[in-house]
């Protein structure tokens, strides 16, 4: 079946750095990958939709200069979370879906921990 | 606006029981509905999918079905595991342009089965 692959899984880094966070579509295409963030023992929370050549669309109250997203090809996108801050610790998980018709696939998730 | 609900937030069981895991969403112009179970500190595993036009869909020992007139989905669990123990999510698609996009998650069911 349809998987995603999402790397690294857990980073812990001193404040200020910048981590970058790889998700890969490993036997579909995907035109638009998800990237969540998820506190814990609540629900994913949508960051923004990747778009394959195209800026990324950010919901609402999403810093675009925070988190930023490179989605290079068909099979990567990527989320930077620069200068990080304590405040960004989470737990961030990519999605993909081959088409609207399809399920939705998700990553096992990047655990962030900023010191 | 799309509000996704899910209930009871928490259901403990013996080994054994058949359960049922409710669903329920304001705005009945979905595109699907997606159910997912996420085990502690991992993503999402896709469970199962039902289309708009479809009542019911069956993997195993689950079932979902769907009601979108009353905005309602449950997810039966026959004969319940303690591997089934995670937390259970819903989340809808809508159908509406742009939106169609996006998955709308519930709340969580977070389920314990008892050995």
């Amino acid at each position: 079946g349809a998987v995603v692959s999402q790397h690294p899984s857990w980073v812990i880094c001193k404040s200020g750095t910048s981590v970058k966070i790889e998700c890969r579509s490993l036997d579909f295409q995907a035109t638009t990958m998800f990237w969540y963030r998820q506190f814990p023992k609540q629900s994913l929370m949508l960051m923004a939709t990747s778009n394959e050549g195209s800026k990324a669309t950010y919901e609402q109250g999403v810093e675009k200069d925070k988190f930023l997203i490179n989605h290079a090809s068909l099979t990567l996108s990527t989320l930077t979370v620069t200068s990080a801050h304590p405040e960004d610790s989470s737990f961030y998980i990519c999605s993909a879906r081959p088409t609207l018709d399809t399920p939705q696939h998700f990553g096992d998730g990047t655990r962030l921990s900023i010191l | 606006k799309q509000e996704v609900t899910q209930i009871p937030a928490a259901l403990s069981v013996p080994e054994g029981e058949n359960l049922v895991l409710n669903c329920s969403f304001t705005d009945s112009a979905i595109y699907n509905l997606q159910w997912f179970r996420q085990d502690p500190g991992k993503g999402l595993t896709s469970l199962l999918l039902i289309q708009s036009s479809q009542r019911e869909q069956t993997s195993g020992r689950l079932n979902a079905s769907l009601d979108k007139s009353s905005g309602r989905s449950t997810l039966y669990i026959a004969a319940s595991q303690p591997g089934d123990s995670a937390t259970y999510l819903c989340a809808v698609r809508q159908r509406a342009g742009g939106a169609t996009n996006k998955l709308i998650f519930g709340t969580g069911t977070l389920l314990a089965v008892q050995p």
